[in-house]
């Protein structure tokens, strides 16, 4: 079946590491984005990528990166300046003929 | 700036139960999305449109787009339908509302 996995699903982290969170599509979607989930507000775009090679700064980028070195995958690394990693990631794609969006089952980080 | 307002943010509701769920956007858009987030987290896409109404199965969606509001409806609804309802409009991105967390009581 076609879709969007994200993983690890819960992953602990001390407070320093870096830490990579995984996204894979076979959905053959060029869009892809990384939103993160906090309590009692909507999801923020943290990064996207249009196409394999490029991807652009969401509104919240700071302490966090990502490659797309392969239009499957579009890993997410929060890095240890990002100053309150606890939370909920969610991955997505997009397809180019209708427009709607795809998630994966989110990872949980937390920072201990 | 782009804001998408949902409401209520809470609803409990017995099985069987007429609901809606109202979103309103500020900035005009090339379509709203209606997605579903059950207790794992997990979001599916319900519904994308861009006027008129949409239909599928006991979820109806309709949006105005002169007054810049969508609702989504579910009829006789059942415990299973319990999860946090999100709206979003797109255009170069999306932008998505806070939710609503919907309890159907059995």
């Amino acid at each position: 079946d076609g879709g969007i996995t994200q993983s690890p699903k819960y992953l602990f982290r001390k407070e320093g590491q870096n830490v990579t969170l995984s996204c894979e599509q076979n959905l053959n979607h060029d869009a892809m984005y990384w939103y993160r989930q906090d309590p009692g507000q909507g999801l923020r775009l943290i990064y996207y990528s249009q196409i394999v090679n490029d991807f652009q700064k969401g509104d919240i980028a700071e302490g966090y990166s990502v490659s797309r070195e392969k239009k499957e995958s579009f890993p997410l690394t929060v890095t240890s300046a990002q100053k309150n990693p606890t939370a909920f990631y969610l991955c997505a794609s997009k397809t180019r003929n209708t427009g709607e969006l795809f998630f994966g089952e989110g990872s949980r980080l937390t920072v201990l | 700036k782009n804001e998408v307002e949902q409401s209520p943010q809470n609803l409990t509701a017995q099985e069987g139960e007429f609901i809606t769920i109202n979103c309103s956007y500020s900035v005009g858009i090339s379509a709203l999305h209606w997605l579903q987030q059950h207790p794992g987290g997990g979001i599916v896409s319900l519904f994308m449109l861009s006027s008129g109404k949409k239909k599928h199965g006991r979820l109806i969606a309709t949006i105005n787009i002169q007054e810049k509001h969508s609702s989504l409806h579910i009829t006789a609804s059942h415990p299973r339908d319990s999860a946090v309802y999100i709206c979003a409009n797109s255009g170069n991105q999306f932008y998505f509302g806070t939710g609503t967390s919907l309890t159907v009581i059995p």
